[in-house]
């Protein structure tokens, strides 16, 4: 089925390891971010990407790099990981060109960091 | 300060009842997008709105652009537990079409 995949599901981390969550999308969207979401909070966006080798920030991007060598692919990487970046991580892409386009989002990745 | 908020933040009430959530803000957005996120799941659109003023229905749900283009709101029809969810709100500004900025949710639950 097209859409969003997001690896793994959920993840517990000791603070200080570091480790990517993975992001692919086979609907051949130039755009693609990942958000966090946590109670209160809304969705943020951490980063984005308009196409490959293109990537930016954005409101929350501290400790999180990214980078986008193909259009499929937006792998997220927590550098050092601390119990502040305990969230739900949502990985979400879409076209670019009009306004009727929405966003198709994965499924989440649950973070829990100790 | 939220560019979009929405209200209520929580909403419950009884299958069959009626219910409107709303979507407020300061700016002007050239599209207002509506999403429904339920649990364990990702966000996933509804409907988007572009013109100010315009009405789109989808079954029981009822989505209105305000005529300014600042604010939207989301009627729903007697309502069932499946309609459970997050809702959201989310804008495209002028001169970003691929940029989003969303409200915090409104959080409905339908009782059976």
């Amino acid at each position: 089925n097209a859409g969003v995949t997001q690896t793994p599901k959920f993840q517990v981390l000791k603070t200080g390891q570091s480790m990517t969550l993975q992001c692919a999308q086979d609907m051949n969207h130039e755009y693609m971010s990942w958000y966090r979401q946590d109670p209160g909070m809304g969705l943020r966006l951490i980063h984005y990407s308009v196409g490959a080798g293109i990537t930016d920030q954005g409101e929350v991007p501290n400790g999180y790099n990214v980078s986008r060598s193909t259009t499929e692919d937006f792998p997220l990487r927590l550098l050092s990981a601390a119990p502040s970046q305990t969230s739900v991580y949502f990985c979400a892409s879409s076209y670019m060109e009009g306004p009727w386009y929405g966003y198709t989002f994965g499924s989440g990745t649950r973070l829990t960091v100790v | 300060t939220q560019l979009l908020e929405q209200s209520p933040q929580f909403l419950s009430i009884q299958e069959g009842e009626n219910l409107t959530v709303y979507c407020n803000s300061s700016s002007v957005f050239s599209s207002l997008q509506w999403y429904r996120q339920e649990p364990g799941e990702g966000p996933v659109l509804l409907v988007t709105v572009v013109t100010g003023g315009e009405v789109k229905k989808l079954k029981r749900l009822t989505f209105q652009f305000g005529d300014a283009r600042k604010d939207s709101s989301l009627h729903i029809t007697a309502a069932q537990p499946g309609d459970t969810g997050l809702y959201l709100c989310a804008g495209r500004r002028g001169g970003s079409n691929y940029k989003l900025t969303f409200g915090k949710g409104t959080l409905l639950t339908v009782n059976p």
